[in-house]
């Protein structure tokens, strides 16, 4: 398996532009995470999916902040409009339930907003 | 509610040096733990697990042992290499609970 793969590893975009990260977890696996990594606020988990069906929502910061799984092999995160605070490592994640090994993360997408 | 707490970073270490990072943990039930370790620039990947009370999980020459009566798992490593240097995290999971509970992380630098 090619692991979680995220796309694109790096994006730099105006402050006020639409930025869409992309994700297509391991194959099988039914959770799905997106984490924000800082150096002032570490790793914080944004939002979850299990099934596609989003979980919890709670950790999103803002409305501005959105997140799709319209399939099993798919999701999305995206920010309208993106802010330079926004600037960020994202991280997908995937997992199976029951399996007892923790999840598979991604390579990461690091996002800066100028 | 569950909760993890590490060792304050960050940790500077020689060549060849013992290694022990703390983890502590706070959980309902019986929890599953985990060690993660992010490389500069890169996601973070499983390094070992246990799931049950006085299992000892290892790889790559590290070790932790779940200690229940101590809720710690404390991660070890008898002679760290330059290669060791990166972000360990400490982290659980609770049955029937997806969702992992991860420690601040620990900032670990070799130096030869």
């Amino acid at each position: 398996d090619a692991g979680v793969i995220q796309s694109p590893r790096h994006e730099v975009t105006e402050m006020g532009q639409e930025v869409t990260l992309r994700c297509k977890p391991i194959s099988g696996h039914d959770y799905l995470f997106w984490y924000r990594q800082t150096m002032m606020r570490g790793l914080e988990l944004l939002i979850y999916f299990n099934n596609n069906v989003p979980i919890d929502d709670s950790g999103m910061p803002e409305d501005r902040f959105s997140a799709k799984m319209p399939n099993a092999s798919f999701s999305t995160l995206k920010i309208q409009p993106s802010e330079p605070r926004d600037s960020a490592v994202y991280f997908c994640a995937s997992s199976l339930v029951g399996s007892g090994y923790g999840y598979t993360f991604g390579s990461g997408t690091r996002l800066t907003v100028v | 509610g569950n909760s993890v707490t590490q060792m304050e970073g960050p940790v500077t270490l020689s060549e060849e040096a013992f290694l022990t990072i703390n983890c502590t943990y706070t959980a309902t039930g019986y929890p599953s733990l985990f060690w993660y370790v992010q490389y500069p620039g890169e996601g973070l990947q499983l390094l070992l697990k246990a799931t049950k009370a006085d299992d000892k999980g290892s790889n790559k020459g590290f070790e932790a042992t779940y200690r229940k009566e101590t809720t710690s798992f404390h991660l070890e490593k008898g002679s760290v290499q330059v290669s060791d240097s990166a972000v360990y995290f400490c982290a659980l999971l609770n049955f029937g609970n997806e969702k992992l509970t991860f420690g601040t992380g620990t900032r670990l630098t070799i130096i030869p």
